[in-house]
C-alpha cells in the first residue's frame, strides 16, 4: 500500500512552461486535494474532487487546471508557469461519506518543489 | 471565513523539558472539525489527532497531549519529555463542515526545535 504518491520529487520550470504534477492515491479513496505550500506558510488548498468527473476551486486555483478521470489519479497542470508558483505542492486524499465529508483526516504525499525562474 | 493563528513561528527547547504549542481558531459553524499535523524535516505531513466541535474531552496519546476548549476557541498540543525527534514544524488546521469535501484551513505552522 504505497499511499498517495507524487511525481516528480523537484522540477525547474522557465517562465511561460507548461507542466502536470502527478498525483495517485491506492487507498480508493473519494476526496483528492492539491495544496500549495508557501514558504514559513500553512498550506492553500488549489483544487478539489469529490470524485471521479467531478472537480472544483479551492483558495488559489489562478494559473491552475485538473482533472479527475479515474478514482485514483489527479493530476495538476500548470499554464503558463510563473515565479509566483514557485512553492512546494502537496496532493492529498480523503475518505468519507458525503454527510461527514469534513470529519476524516486527509493523507499526504510527500511533495514536489516546484521553483519558476 | 475560517481562520487558524498558530502565533508562535518558533520553539526552542531543550530535550526532556515540556512545551506546549497554540492553536487559536475562528469560524461561524457550529459543526467542525480541528486536526493537528505533523512536518518533520522531511516534508511530508503527518496526521497526529481529529477532534469535533462536539467533542471537548482533552486527549492524551503517549507523550502527546490536546486541550480543546470551546470557550477560548483554542485547541493546544502539549509535548511531554520532548525528544529530539520531535522536531518538526506543526500544523494546527480546521475543516468545515458543509456537505462537501473536508476543505482543511490550516494555520501557518510553528517550527520546533528540541536540542540535547
Amino acid at each position: 500500500n504505497a499511499g498517495v504518491t507524487q511525481t516528480p520529487k523537484f522540477r525547474i520550470l522557465k517562465i511561460g512552461q507548461s507542466m502536470t504534477l502527478q498525483c495517485t492515491q491506492d487507498m480508493n479513496h473519494n476526496y483528492m486535494y492539491w495544496y500549495r505550500q508557501d514558504p514559513g506558510m500553512g498550506l492553500k488548498l488549489i483544487y478539489y474532487s469529490v470524485g471521479a468527473g467531478i472537480t472544483d476551486k479551492g483558495e488559489v486555483p489562478n494559473g491552475y487546471n485538473v482533472s479527475r478521470s479515474t478514482t485514483e489519479d489527479f493530476p495538476l497542470r500548470l499554464e503558463l508557469a510563473a515565479p509566483s508558483q514557485t512553492s512546494v505542492y502537496f496532493c492529498a486524499s480523503s475518505y468519507s461519506p458525503p454527510a461527514a465529508a469534513g470529519f476524516y483526516e486527509q493523507y499526504f504525499g510527500p511533495g514536489t518543489r516546484l521553483t519558476v525562474t | 471565513a475560517q481562520k487558524v493563528t498558530q502565533a508562535q513561528t518558533e520553539i526552542s527547547v531543550v530535550e526532556k523539558e515540556d512545551v506546549t504549542l497554540d492553536c487559536v481558531y475562528e469560524t461561524r459553524d457550529t459543526t467542525y472539525y480541528l486536526f493537528w499535523y505533523k512536518q518533520p524535516p522531511s516534508g511530508e505531513l503527518v496526521f497526529l489527532i481529529r477532534r469535533n466541535s462536539f467533542d471537548e474531552q482533552n486527549e492524551i496519546s503517549g507523550r502527546y497531549s490536546w486541550n480543546f476548549q470551546k470557550s477560548t476557541s483554542s485547541f493546544n498540543f502539549t509535548i511531554t519529555a520532548s525528544q529530539v525527534v520531535d522536531s518538526a514544524v506543526y500544523f494546527c488546521a480546521l475543516s468545515e463542515d458543509a456537505g462537501t469535501a473536508s476543505k482543511l484551513t490550516f494555520g501557518t505552522g510553528t517550527r520546533l526545535q528540541v536540542t540535547l
